[in-house]
């Protein structure tokens, strides 16, 4: 079955840029027609998504981190990744891939996030 | 932005009970509404999707209603297992958003 993990750098230093990657296995990232998130969510609080790419490359940022953010796929590798620059404290939280499925009936394409990464968390520290 | 309001935001529970948790969209989502679960150190979990669709694998004991901006989340009977966060999430438009969740304890 297909499968997600999310690698990088557990500790990111204030102002440098925190990068991750997911690894997809158990199936092509290029199959099928779905969307590719990252979601974080800090200690004891909510789930914020960050944003999503399609195989085609074609991306969707949250406004609340669009000037920071980038995700990208390398479907060679079977692996997206995220890049969130200028980190602050306020960035620590862990993070997680996910991917976007969607059921769709009389022109409507309803899509939810079916299957996730463990997740990882990444302190922004001195 | 469309904003998900949950509530309640904690709720003490026993087995067997039924519970149900309730979400609101700021603006009019038609059914575009999932509900997933989570447990302490783990990723949340698809519950439901488009409002009121059994994700596979998922028991029977839980279902989804309501359409709109106004939702619900119904465990009919509470087993062990389910005590958990719950979270409402919009997929109308982007950016995508989530409820700030519902923590179900044990009572």
């Amino acid at each position: 079955q297909v499968q997600l993990q999310e690698s990088g750098p557990g500790l990111v230093k204030p102002s440098q840029t925190l990068s991750l990657t997911c690894t997809v296995s158990g199936g092509s990232i290029s199959s099928g027609s779905y969307y590719w998130s990252w979601i974080r969510q800090p200690a004891g609080k909510g789930l914020e998504w960050i944003g999503r790419i399609y195989t085609s490359g074609s991306t969707n940022y949250n406004p609340s981190l669009k000037s920071r953010v980038t995700i990208s796929v390398d479907t060679s590798k079977n692996q997206f990744s995220l890049k969130l620059s200028s980190v602050t404290a306020a960035d620590t939280a862990v993070y997680y891939c996910a991917r976007t499925d969607g059921y769709c009936s009389g022109g409507s394409c309803y899509r939810y996030f079916d299957l996730w990464g463990r997740g990882t968390l990444v302190t922004v520290s001195s | 932005d469309i904003q998900m309001t949950q509530s309640p935001s904690s709720l003490s529970a026993s087995v067997g009970d039924r519970v149900t948790i309730t979400c609101r969209a700021s603006q009019s989502i038609s059914s575009y509404l999932n509900w997933y679960q989570q447990k302490p150190g783990k990723a949340p979990k698809l519950l439901i999707y488009a409002a009121s669709s059994l994700q596979s694998g998922v028991p029977s004991r839980f279902s989804g209603s309501g359409s709109g901006t106004d939702f619900t989340l119904t465990i009919s009977s509470l087993q062990p297992e389910d005590f958990a966060t719950y979270y409402c999430q919009q997929s109308y438009s982007t950016p995508r958003s989530f409820g700030q969740g519902t923590k179900l304890e044990i009572k």
